[in-house]
């Protein structure tokens, strides 16, 4: 199956500084990366996503890129806020699979 | 609120017990899946249903089963409870039975002692 690796594993940046997780995938099969976001004691929450067929996609401060060459994406928040501390969750998918393969989580600390 | 419901949201039992956790899909959607989180660890996928029937199956115990009723609803039942055991156990609901735009639960935070 499919293994998903994230790193960092922490981060910790100023408020109004860019944060950056990367995050790799093994089988060249997957088609599908979603990024979700889990504030302490809540659900995941997606925030953004991205298909194949896409280098890089945009909502606001928050950006996704593919490398599928390299078999790698990464998440961009820019303009970092307090709000955006949480645990950030890659995850990928096979085509023709029904579930998601998520990475182990990177805990984003944002310092006011 | 997100429209997917689990109950309980809290549960402490004995190891060796038998629980149920239950997960009322979002209104719409026909699939529901169910994730295992350990502390510190990423969600690991147990098990899927869409619209009854079994479609996908992960690294679920065979302790573990579960089913999908015709109202949708699910159930996840995790049977000789052990230690490792205690998790945030979420359910996910999407219209199809692809992965696309899951909608998560609130989780049940299960301990076992």
């Amino acid at each position: 199956g499919e293994n998903v690796e994230q790193h960092p594993s922490t981060l910790s940046v100023q408020e109004g500084d860019s944060a950056v997780i990367k995050c790799t995938y093994s089988d060249s099969a997957s088609n599908y990366f979603p990024w979700y976001k889990q504030e302490l004691g809540k659900r995941p929450q997606l925030i953004i996503d991205i298909r194949s067929n896409v280098g890089e996609k945009k909502d606001q401060r928050i950006a996704v890129t593919l490398n599928k060459t390299a078999k790698h994406f990464s998440l961009h928040i820019t303009e970092t806020q307090p709000e955006d501390s949480a645990v950030y969750f890659c995850a990928a998918s096979m085509a023709g699979a029904n579930n998601l393969f998520f990475g182990t989580g990177t805990r984003l600390t944002v310092i006011p | 609120d997100s429209g997917v419901t689990q109950t309980p949201k809290h549960l402490i039992t004995a190891t060796g017990q038998r629980v149920t956790l239950r997960c009322s899909p979002r209104s719409g959607d026909l699939s529901v899946y169910w994730y295992q989180q350990s502390l510190d660890q990423g969600l690991q996928f147990l098990i899927q249903y869409y619209n009854g029937e079994e479609r996908a199956k992960g690294n679920i115990l065979e302790r573990f089963s579960a089913q999908q009723f015709p109202d949708l609803h699910s159930e996840l039942n995790l049977s000789s409870l052990e230690l490792g055991d205690s998790a945030l156990y979420f359910c996910a609901s999407s219209v199809d039975y692809g992965p696309y735009g899951y909608t998560f639960g609130s989780g049940t935070r299960l301990t076992v002692v």
